[in-house]
């Protein structure tokens, strides 16, 4: 157990429908990291917090958005959702911004019929 | 732009020595890791090396890293069924350990018994 944990875990919708990944990172850590892995891009860096304000950002849509809250967690938003946005999204959390083992969370694996 | 390599499959016997290997392409980059996803899991940090090493040992793992070639492997020794899983090599994009990673498309570790 790494300690992030993820909701919901499994998510099945339909195109054009949006939804919210939930991500309450390990105690104490303050970056949160948002993941995708997809059958046909592999694991790509999507978007990163760190203690409320975006840092970086990857391969991430405009229909997707985050944020990260002040109690630390951190909520990733995908609308108008396609097939192609089937995939296993993971967070990931570590104490700082530049140093510190990256944990990652069990992943949601959202399915979009 | 930055990319990660591995052959996407090696197969194995109990007791034998697996070697994975990667090559990546962001000369910049400080950190390399290696992580494992077991199926339904997230992904574990296995271990990781800094640019300025050429080797890490940790226990039944070995990294090896060539700075040059930009060529990375990972050695287990004395391989377990248990050890069957993906393997992803990451690299950390540029000088500094955002934890921004670029991962490669993972090497499905098969071993038999």
């Amino acid at each position: 157990d790494s300690g992030v944990t993820q909701t919901p875990k499994h998510l099945i919708t339909a195109t054009g429908q949006r939804v919210t990944l939930r991500c309450s990172p390990r105690s104490g850590d303050l970056s949160v990291y948002w993941y995708q892995q997809s059958l046909d891009q592999g694991l790509q860096f999507l978007i990163q917090y760190y203690n409320g304000e975006e840092r970086a950002k990857g391969n991430i849509l405009e229909r997707f958005s985050a944020q990260q809250f002040p109690d630390l967690h951190s909520e990733l938003n995908l609308s108008s959702l396609e097939l192609g946005d089937s995939a296993l999204y993971f967070c990931a959390s570590r104490p700082g911004w530049l140093a510190g083992e990256l944990f990652f969370g069990e992943g949601s694996r959202l399915t979009v019929l | 732009g930055e990319d990660v390599e591995q052959s996407l499959f090696l197969s194995v016997r109990e007791g034998d020595s697996s070697v994975i290997n990667c090559t990546y392409t962001d000369s910049s980059s400080t950190y390399l890791y290696w992580y494992k996803q077991e199926p339904g899991a997230g992904l574990q940090l296995l271990t990781y090396i800094f640019s300025n090493m050429d080797m890490k040992q940790d226990q039944r793992l070995t990294v090896l890293l060539n700075k040059k070639d930009k060529h990375l492997s990972l050695r287990i020794a004395d391989t377990q069924t248990g050890d069957s899983a993906i393997y992803f090599c990451a690299e950390s994009i540029g000088s500094s350990n955002t934890g921004k990673l670029i991962f490669g498309q993972g090497t499905t570790l098969q071993v038999k018994p």
